[in-house]
């Protein structure tokens, strides 16, 4: 199965606290993206990262890949309580894309 | 326009009846997906359309019917679904079909089958 892992399943921090979330994979990877789901809701895509990058960022996004340990993480910087939601890693493969099992995070104010 | 419109929001249904799921796009996208998501799980992929074609089904049962009537529409027909068919059911698009492309999603239609 080329779903990915992510890890911590939940997480709670305070506002203005960095979140880390990582993602494994077992396959070998076009690409794997990002996407943030709020309660109920669509995803929205935060980021994609190629196979031959290592490192991206948006705004207080930074996502990383490794290729070698086939992992990537996640990390918002400077959280808000808007930034609770899932999060979601999304591993491309031949055709299609297979969505991890989602980090909750918490955000308090 | 950035948006995929899903309608509508809340479905409740029994086991006997037929409805229809309802998705539009106005971005030219080409590939549109219909994924269905339980609570606390992540979407699972039902339907791929690409360039208004049938391209994947992934061994969807036969309750659940596609169809594309043209490049910015997308339903999900739905006949004799059973109470574990309620999801959350999310249609999204794409420029072209392809593990680069990003999905745009809908807000999602959320299905009760009694």
């Amino acid at each position: 199965s080329q779903q990915g892992e992510e890890d911590p399943q939940a997480l709670s921090i305070q506002e203005g606290e960095n979140a880390t979330m990582n993602c494994s994979y077992k396959t070998s990877i076009n690409n794997l993206q990002w996407y943030r789901q709020n309660s109920g809701r669509g995803l929205v895509h935060l980021i994609l990262i190629r196979s031959n990058e290592r490192e991206k960022h948006s705004g207080r996004l930074r996502v990383t890949l490794d290729t070698s340990k086939k992992s990537s993480s996640l990390l918002i910087t400077a959280s808000r309580a808007a930034d609770t939601a899932s999060y979601f890693c999304a591993i491309s493969g031949y055709s299609t894309l297979t969505f991890g099992k989602g980090t909750m995070l918490l955000v308090s104010p | 326009d950035t948006e995929v419109t899903q309608t509508p929001k809340h479905l409740v249904m029994g086991m006997t009846n037929k409805k229809s799921l309802k998705c539009e796009q106005h971005m030219g996208h080409r590939a549109m997906y219909w994924y269905k998501q339980k609570a606390k799980k992540p979407p699972e992929l039902m339907f791929v359309y690409s360039y208004e074609k049938l391209s994947i089904n992934e061994s969807v049962p036969s309750r659940f019917s596609p169809e594309c009537p043209n490049s910015s529409l997308l339903n999900l027909h739905l006949h004799a679904l059973q109470p574990e068919d309620s999801a959350l059911y999310l249609c999204a698009s794409s420029q072209e079909q392809g593990t680069n492309e990003k999905l745009f999603f809908g807000s999602g239609t959320q299905l009760s089958v009694l």
